[in-house]
């Protein structure tokens, strides 16, 4: 089946540094979506992406969607304190399968 | 944006109780819910899908009489543990998709269930 890899499990930032999550399937996809968890509290959907290629950007955060539609990326500049939590991505694998699967998550903390 | 309300938010019952979770779309017609279960630091793992007016699609591995499922209308899904045990001590979270009939409809959550069983 389908598996929804993410990298790193955990990320430690330095308040005002950029950093990069991964995530990566096993089969393509036909859309990726992004989640963020604050420590304790529930899933809160960021952002889609469909095309092969795509880029989006919310403010510090910018999103891409591979061109063979299997991996993405999340990318975050200038670290805030707000940005504390788990990253997850999801994406269903099939074109008919409404089922995300999500990844482990990237778990961010920020210090000072 | 759309909200899903999800009660309790946390249940402590002893062993070999039953214990009811409710997950309620509030502003929107839901015909799929997503019953998922998350350990402390672990994605989510999905256990079934929820349809409005049919059974119940478990996930493998997913006892589908221990964690009974009843989705009687299109705003309210419901999850029963039933004869609850120490190892079913978890967080649940209900989601539910947005109107429409596409595959890449996103998800919303509830605020999750922390079940803690004595």
């Amino acid at each position: 089946g389908q598996q929804v890899m993410q990298i790193p499990q955990y990320q430690h930032v330095q308040e005002g540094e950029d950093f990069t999550t991964y995530c990566n399937s096993s089969t393509t996809l036909s859309n990726i979506q992004w989640y963020k968890q604050r420590p304790g509290g529930h899933p809160v959907f960021l952002i889609q992406l469909v095309k092969s290629g795509e880029v989006k950007k919310q403010k510090r955060l910018t999103f891409q969607f591979g061109e063979a539609k299997k991996n993405s990326s999340l990318h975050i500049t200038a670290t805030q304190t707000t940005d504390v939590g788990t990253y997850f991505c999801a994406g269903p694998p099939g074109d008919n399968d409404y089922k995300l699967s999500f990844g482990a998550g990237t778990t961010v903390t920020v210090r000072a | 944006g759309a909200v899903v309300s999800q009660h309790p938010s946390r249940v402590i019952c002893k062993s070999g109780t039953s214990v009811k979770i409710e997950c309620r779309s509030l502003d929107f017609q839901a015909t799929t819910m997503f019953w998922y279960r998350q350990f402390p630091k672990q994605s989510l793992m999905l256990m079934a899908t929820s349809n409005e007016g049919s059974k119940a699609t478990y996930e493998q591995g997913v006892e589908k009489d221990k964690f009974l499922i009843n989705h009687a209308s299109l705003t309210l899904s419901t999850l029963t543990v039933t004869s609850a045990h120490p190892e079913d001590s978890s967080f649940y979270i209900c989601s539910a998709r947005g109107q429409g009939t596409a595959t890449n409809e996103k998800l919303f959550f509830g605020s999750g269930t922390q079940l803690s069983v004595l």
